[in-house]
């Protein structure tokens, strides 16, 4: 799987966008990118994911780029409860493989007043 | 759906006892994971299952047991706690790539 970038912190006001981004310039063509996020010990919660075209759903959009090299995770109006460590991971949908994810550290989120 | 539970929610053990953490999802998912989280950082795999009667081993299995005889079961078994297994341990069932967590169970040994 291929390794993801991430800043360590980021701060957002609440009511505004959050963006969040990851890079993963070594993304193969088969390897999707999901968004996980962990609210405080927390188990982590599935976001979102794609593989090139933007998605969105009811929590977030994901932003990737045309070479897939970087995707961005937007927040489109941030709130107290979305501060949380959010988890950029690449990875193949395949069976065999399906239960291996790869966690770094992640971005710790704090949305504050 | 309960979704993934997991029990104990804590336990504190002494250093050579043993003991099962369980794990159970009523999703009817093939694939499930054990995981352990460190203060300060991310997931590490331990072991997983991509169906009743199959696991493998993941990033970190030594000093855990596992096994799969049921769909809905994936224990996790510590051998002889060591002070370096204490963790926040995490369960997780897979649909589709995407993984459902659960809870966690705190995990102190002394």
């Amino acid at each position: 799987d291929a390794k993801t970038t991430q800043p360590p912190s980021m701060d957002c006001a609440e009511g505004r966008a959050a963006n969040l981004p990851c890079n993963h310039s070594t993304i193969s063509g088969n390897e999707y990118v999901y968004w996980y996020r962990q609210i405080h010990s927390q188990g982590p919660q599935y976001i979102i994911h794609g593989l090139k075209n933007n998605e969105t759903n009811e929590m977030a959009s994901l932003i990737i780029t045309e070479d897939r090299k970087s995707s961005t995770l937007i927040l489109p109006h941030a709130t107290l409860r979305d501060t949380a460590v959010y988890y950029c991971i690449v990875r193949v949908t395949s069976t065999g493989t399906a239960s291996k994810l790869t966690f770094g550290t992640g971005t710790r989120l704090q949305v504050t007043l | 759906n309960a979704g993934v539970t997991q029990t104990p929610k804590f336990q504190v053990l002494k250093t050579g006892q043993s003991m099962t953490l369980q794990c159970a999802q009523d999703m009817n998912h093939e694939y499930m994971s054990w995981y352990r989280q460190d203060p300060g950082m991310g997931l590490r795999l331990i072991h997983y299952s991509v169906g009743a009667g199959i696991t493998d081993q993941g990033e970190v299995p030594n000093g855990y047991n596992v096994s799969r005889s049921t769909t809905e079961d994936f224990p996790l078994r510590l051998l002889s706690a060591a002070p370096s297994q204490t963790s926040v341990y995490f369960c997780a069932s897979t649909n589709g790539g995407r993984q459902y967590f659960g809870p966690g169970t705190r995990l102190t040994v002394l």
